[in-house]
């Protein structure tokens, strides 16, 4: 069953330090997203990615945030300089096959683990 | 303001028997309503998901519902199982402008042996 990969599962980093979440989403999928859970919280949204660029974006996406499909397969997040409120677990996901309806379920990958110190 | 709000926070039943949880939102308008399942340390996963012309909808064990005038949703596990142990989450998106979905805290559930 195709699924929604990333890595690292846990990624360990100091203060204002620069970290990029890789993903790969499920082939032939058309829409992107990240979220974040900071521990005990709900998950949040963060970006949407559609047709090689943002379609969407929460108040949490700053300027420290950006993403990129740098080739066929692959969606990053990256944080430019690390603070200690990011924190969380960061999940990617992709929905919707070309020609279905964009109320598609999103499959979540299993999640990366960022704690900054 | 745009809101989702789950009840119970959480709740214990024994292994084989029924719950309902239930999720209120209000966000407007509406376009669809989804309830995940999320094992602790995991991502998300979809058990259903409804529009706004759907009043019901089973996935195995579980039957969600929608009452959109209400702007109530349940989700309602059978036969529960130990393997049913997760946190259960209602998540909401808007029609039209944005696009970003509203999430619920979730209803953590334990089934005991």
């Amino acid at each position: 069953e195709p699924e929604v990969t990333q890595t690292p599962s846990h990624q360990v980093t100091q203060m204002g330090q620069e970290v990029i979440l890789r993903c790969v989403p499920i082939s032939n999928h058309l829409y992107f997203y990240w979220y974040r859970q900071i521990l005990g919280q709900k998950v949040e949204f963060l970006v949407s990615f559609y047709n090689n660029e943002i379609s969407e974006k929460s108040e949490i996406f700053d300027d420290q945030f950006s993403v990129e499909r740098p080739d066929g397969s692959n969606f990053t997040l990256k944080i430019r300089s690390t603070k200690l409120e990011d924190s969380a677990m960061y999940f990617c996901a992709s929905s919707v096959l070309l020609g279905q309806p964009t109320n598609t379920e999103a499959f979540f990958g299993q999640g990366t683990r960022l704690t900054v110190v | 303001k745009n809101q989702v709000e789950q009840s119970p926070q959480s709740l214990i039943i024994l292994e084989g028997k029924n719950c309902t949880l239930q999720c209120n939102y209000t966000v407007s308008p509406f376009s669809n309503l989804r309830w995940y399942k999320q094992d602790t340390g995991r991502g998300p996963v979809s058990l259903t998901i409804m529009t706004f012309s759907e009043n019901t909808k089973s996935n195995g064990r579980y039957t969600a519902t929608l009452d959109a005038d209400t702007k109530q949703s349940s989700l309602h596990i059978t036969a529960s199982q130990l393997s049913d142990s997760a946190s259960y989450i209602c998540v909401v998106s808007a029609a039209g402008g944005s696009y970003i979905p509203t999430f619920g805290r979730g209803t953590s559930l334990i089934v005991h042996p």
